[in-house]
């Protein structure tokens, strides 16, 4: 069966500097991997995937992921985080060839002026 | 070009009724899923439908159950609601790859 750990329930981070959400997942087989993020009372916005190629894979508003097969993670970052970066992020798996999305707990990001 | 439109937007309910929820996906999008998401927790799957079948199932009763029209749109009904229904619900649409969500259906239940 399909997982996905996020370990931080919370990440707190100065503006300006860099940012990391971890993500790990447990899939059979090949993965598709998503990234969304939730601002209060709305629903999920796409930030970014991987679905194969390049391990590094850029996304919307400076977003960006490293996929780690060895490792099973696929961290979000960002070089330099913004006040309004602040929101509840998921990570998101789906095995190749399957239909459904399986979504983390979120972490929620705090951005500090 | 309108994204994932559900309805209605809030709600409120007695445990018991019965409730009908809709979504409109995104245009040209075949495939619609609904994520039932919990305060402070993630989305969680609750079935997909695709050319008016169910196509997968996540570990919801039989108290739920949705249908999917000719035009993609879909429904998600829920019977004898419990307390633990409340709950935001979520339709997503997709054409395969990444999913596109609407802003999501808030369920009360009393």
């Amino acid at each position: 069966a399909q997982s996905v750990a996020q370990p931080e329930d919370q990440v707190n981070v100065a503006e300006g500097n860099p940012l990391t959400v971890k993500c790990t997942y447990s899939v059979s087989g090949n993965p598709y991997l998503f990234w969304y993020v939730q601002y209060p009372n709305r629903g999920l916005q796409f930030l970014l995937k991987y679905i194969t190629g390049d391990n590094l894979v850029k996304g919307s508003y400076g977003f960006e992921a490293e996929f780690n097969k060895s490792q099973t993670s696929f961290h979000l970052k960002k070089p330099s985080a913004l006040v309004s970066d602040s929101a509840l992020y998921f990570c998101a798996v789906r095995e190749s060839g399957g239909f459904k999305t399986i979504f983390g707990a979120g972490t929620r990001l705090f951005v500090k002026a | 070009d309108a994204g994932v439109t559900q309805s209605p937007t809030h709600l409120i309910k007695t445990r018991g009724q019965q409730v009908t929820l809709r979504c409109s996906p995104k245009s040209g999008h075949d495939t619609v899923s609904w994520y039932q998401q919990a305060l402070g927790q993630g989305p969680q799957f609750i079935f997909q439908y695709y050319e008016e079948e169910e196509r997968q199932r996540g570990n919801f009763p039989d108290r739920f159950s949705g249908h999917q029209f000719p035009n993609y749109s879909s429904e998600l009904n829920v019977n004898a609601l419990l307390l633990g229904d409340s709950a935001l619900y979520l339709c997503a649409s997709s054409l395969g790859g990444e999913l596109f969500f609407g802003e999501g259906s808030r369920l009360t239940v009393l």
